[in-house]
């Protein structure tokens, strides 16, 4: 089976780091994408990882391991318009191109 | 540059009914896909097309179906709604055989009573 889990919700303070994690099971994928969304709004993209490591873009950095079948989205200098929901996406192989399967989200609420 | 593009925003239809949303892609974009999200989970596959034919589909029903045109532009179809039909519908465009940076809509919220 293709599945991406993730925590359900996470809760952080304005200038403080969060970490979201992603865990997945497939027979195998291109990459590692990260979307965000707010309040049932169009996803928009974040971060992509091609090859394991870490890849840094402004306050959002994303990590990924094929070897722990594992990646993160690391969000830094929390502010409060980073209260959305964030999910990992990956595109399987085999199949339809450009097919994203998505995670199960994760709610991120940011406190003053 | 333009962006993605959905309408309707929002629709009430009646079960049984059938529904069309459509899809504007952003310029440059020869693939649009589509996704249903329902509330509080992640965006579902539903299908993708290129060049304006089917190029891989999800696990729906033969129900949902599409077309794409010439300008890339594409449709939604649904035929004989069901309740669990209301969801948000995404429709994301993006360049064959790129993996990444997909560009997504609005989306149009169908509720289906």
């Amino acid at each position: 089976g293709q599945s991406l889990e993730q925590p359900s919700e996470v809760t952080a303070v304005e200038g403080a780091i969060v970490q979201i994690n992603c865990t997945y099971q497939t027979s195998g994928f291109y990459g590692l994408s990260w979307y965000q969304q707010h309040d049932g709004g169009a996803p928009t993209f974040l971060s992509y990882n091609a090859l394991d490591g870490l890849e840094e873009t402004g306050r959002f950095s994303s990590f990924l391991s094929r070897s722990d079948s594992y990646g993160y989205l690391l969000l830094q200098e929390l502010q409060m318009k980073d209260s959305a929901s964030y999910f990992c996406a990956a595109p399987p192989y085999g199949g339809a191109t450009n097919k994203l399967i998505f995670g199960t989200g994760t709610l991120l609420a940011v406190q003053p | 540059e333009t962006g993605v593009t959905q309408s309707p925003t929002h629709l009430i239809k009646t079960r049984g009914q059938q529904v069309t949303l459509r899809c504007s892609s952003q310029s440059g974009h020869n693939t649009v896909s589509w996704y249903q999200q329902a509330l509080g989970q992640g965006p579902q596959f539903i299908f993708q097309y290129y060049r304006e034919e089917e190029n891989g589909r999800g696990n729906f029903p033969p129900r949902f179906s599409g077309l794409q045109f010439p300008n890339y532009s594409s449709e939604l179809n649904v035929n004989a709604l069901e309740l669990d039909d209301s969801a948000l519908y995404l429709c994301a465009s993006s360049q064959q055989g790129v993996n990444y940076g997909y560009t997504f809509g609005s989306g149009t919220r169908l509720t289906v009573v």
